[in-house]
């Protein structure tokens, strides 16, 4: 079965230190794999995504994921976090060829000042 | 403006009544989604739609219903079989893509339901 983990329901961090919100997949076949940001009782947006190619992916609002294949990884980075950064971060997955788009639990991120 | 248009943003359900929250888009997106979000739980995948007038189950789909007539909409019920209604629902399109799976879905503003 097709599945997406964060392992950690919280990350906290300084203002101008890097960040990393970690992401574990089991995807049949090639994975194709996104990360969105969700703000307080609002939607998800799109952060970026990997579909095939280079293993670092850039994105939105300075943030890149680094995919690694024989960890099962998509890790999302960026290299100097703002406190506007701080919410719940979703990784989501889906099969080559599937319609299912599954997430993983999110992890909410804290940036302080 | 092109998006996906949920309503109500909040619903209030009595127990055993069955009630239906709306998903329309307008951006021509082929596939729809419903999810259920829970704290701490992330999104959990209720029903997905491909195509019109075809739909699946997810991984939580019991107690819940779904029609896809119109490309455009893709309405969830939530049934009195569902035993904890109580959650934030969003709703989700994306385009089919050259290769189907490789397009990142925009999502609604999602309503919360109560049941009182």
């Amino acid at each position: 079965a097709q599945s997406v983990a964060q392992p950690e329901d919280q990350v906290n961090v300084a203002e101008g230190n890097p960040l990393t919100v970690k992401c574990t997949y089991s995807v049949s076949g090639n994975p194709y794999l996104f990360w969105y940001v969700q703000y307080p009782n609002r939607g998800l947006q799109f952060l970026l995504k990997y579909i095939t190619g280079d293993n670092l992916v850039k994105g939105s609002y300075g943030f890149e994921a680094e995919f690694n294949k024989s960890q099962t990884s998509f890790h999302l980075k960026k290299p100097s976090a703002l406190v506007s950064d701080s919410a719940l971060y979703f990784c989501a997955g889906a099969s080559q060829g599937g319609g299912k788009l599954i997430f993983g639990q999110g992890t909410e991120l804290s940036v302080k000042p | 403006d092109g998006g996906i248009t949920q309503s109500p943003k909040y619903l209030f359900r009595k127990e055993g009544q069955n009630v239906t929250l709306s998903c329309e888009q307008n951006l021509n997106h082929d596939a729809m989604y419903w999810y259920r979000q829970d704290p701490g739980q992330g999104l959990r995948l209720i029903y997905y739609s491909q195509i019109v007038n075809d739909f699946q189950k997810g991984d939580i789909a019991e107690g819940y219903s779904v029609s896809r007539e119109k490309k455009e909409s893709f309405p969830l019920t939530v049934t009195s079989a569902q035993k904890n209604p109580t959650a934030f629902y969003l709703c989700a399109s994306r385009e089919r893509g050259l290769i189907i799976g490789e397009t990142e879905a925009f999502f609604g503003q999602g309503t919360r339901l109560t049941v009182v």
